[in-house]
């Protein structure tokens, strides 16, 4: 799978848009970009992925540049309980998962 | 659709006795499961991976003989810590995969 590199952390007031960007400039032609989030204590949750074009779904909006080497992943009003680390993932469909550090995103209130 | 469950959510055991954790998929059948170990303020670092009606694939530095994995069915995968030691505390993590890996609550392990 490819590397991803995401922030270490991220601070979003309550209410505004959490944007949070993940480098993947290795990724090959046939890997997906996959966004899941562990809450303290929890197993991850899966968020959002997409291949090519940017998706959107009841939690989130995943945005793909057009050359694929990057990502944003969008929570369009952050509240409290998206305090979170995000794991950006790069993989073939059926592949095994191997998460990197993720971002840890802190919503002030 | 697409949840995952464990089974205990946490146990507490003594040293040198074996722990079993199941993993099921409740709406869903998978033929790939996965088992994960994570220690405090680290991330998630994947054991093995569990194929129903074959041998797991383990990662390698995880003990095979120690970490025994069980994919009986297409939707119970069983983790079992055989002679559990203090250093095996930690939360074992099960995901079930069907194209999207979905994954379970966690197990929380304190071996006294």
């Amino acid at each position: 799978d490819a590397k991803t590199t995401q922030p270490t952390s991220m601070d979003c007031a309550e209410g505004r848009a959490a944007n949070l960007p993940c480098n993947h400039s290795t990724i090959s032609g046939n890997e997906y970009v996959y966004w899941y989030r562990q809450i303290h204590s929890q197993g991850p949750q899966y968020i959002i992925h997409g291949l090519k074009n940017n998706e959107t779904n009841e939690m989130a909006s995943l945005i793909i540049t057009e050359d694929r080497k990057s990502s944003t992943l969008i929570l369009p009003h952050a509240t409290l309980r998206d305090t979170a680390v995000y794991y950006c993932i790069v993989r073939n469909r059926d592949d095994k998962i191997i998460f990197g550090k993720g971002t840890r995103l802190h919503i002030l209130p | 659709g697409a949840v995952v469950s464990q089974h205990p959510s946490w146990v507490i055991c003594k040293s040198g006795t074996s722990v079993k954790i199941e993993c099921r998929s409740l709406d869903f059948q998978a033929t790939t499961m996965f088992w994960y170990r994570q220690f405090p303020k680290q991330s998630l670092m994947l054991m093995a991976t569990s194929n129903e009606g074959s041998k797991a694939t383990y990662e390698q530095g995880v003990e095979k003989d120690k970490f025994l994995i069980n994919h009986a069915s297409l939707t119970l995968s069983t983790l079992t810590v055989t002679s559990a030691h203090p250093e095996d505390s930690s939360f074992y993590i099960c995901s079930a995969l069907v194209g999207t890996q979905y994954f379970g609550p966690g197990t929380r392990l304190l071996v006294l």
